[in-house]
């Protein structure tokens, strides 16, 4: 099993600052990491697809990048409805698993 | 617009079985595969099991192999999970997601049911 580790797990922000969250593979999955944003009692939406690849909808202060095992999650210019849970999820092999979550917080 | 409805949640003492359903609509069913992911209370997100658009292939995280079912019936545009042998440890809220096409991840995801495993 792939097992995906996100740092940070908590980070407090303000609006406007720009920040970056990390996920590491135990194993290498090429490109086939995916982002996810879970605000509070919602359902996960997702963000970025296949490492960089911005998803319908999503606005363009999210970004992503990396291969391999060393992924990112960049976003800019932070705004107060960005406060949520961020996930990292391969889907590279069977079983697929998500990174543990970095929850984030805006002050 | 993709929507996805899970339904067939509640209390269920341990051992027992739960169906849940996933009514899908704004989209040709048929054509995408399926997963099911779960959460538990203040827990991350664990993908439990997958099928493909016409049901040829399922896959299931050991965690619920040999208990759990997915299955679909594209007639009726519905997935399902048959949760056999329930645990403490099957709390939780259980989303179905729509699997891209190509691709094996999960792009729109249901509002989730709540299954609680409790006697």
């Amino acid at each position: 099993e792939i097992v995906l580790t996100q740092s940070p797990d908590f980070q407090s922000v303000t609006p406007k600052e720009k920040i970056t969250i990390t996920c590491r593979a135990s194993q290498s999955i090429g490109s086939s990491l995916h982002w996810y944003q879970q605000k509070p009692d919602q359902s996960p939406k997702l963000l970025i697809k296949y490492t960089s690849q911005s998803f319908s909808g999503v606005p363009s202060r999210f970004s992503g990048s990396g291969s391999g095992t060393d992924f990112t999650l960049t976003i800019n210019s932070l705004e107060a409805e960005d406060a949520a849970t961020y996930y990292c999820h391969q889907s590279s092999s069977l079983p697929y698993t998500f990174g543990q979550g970095t929850k984030l917080e805006i002050k | 617009q993709v929507q996805l409805v899970e339904s067939g949640g509640g209390v269920v003492q341990p051992g027992r079985s739960l169906r849940l359903s996933c009514a899908a609509s704004g989209f040709t069913f048929s054509s995408y595969g399926m997963h099911w992911v779960r959460q538990a209370p203040g827990k991350g997100l664990e993908w439990v099991a997958v099928t493909w658009f016409d049901g040829s292939n399922k896959y299931y995280a050991d965690s619920v192999k040999g208990r759990f079912i997915i299955s679909r019936d594209n007639s009726k545009n519905t997935l399902y999970l048959q949760m056999n042998s329930l645990r403490a440890e099957d709390t939780a809220v259980y989303y179905c997601a729509r699997k891209t096409s190509p691709g094996t991840f999960c792009d729109y995801w249901g509002q989730g049911t709540r299954v609680t495993v409790s006697s």
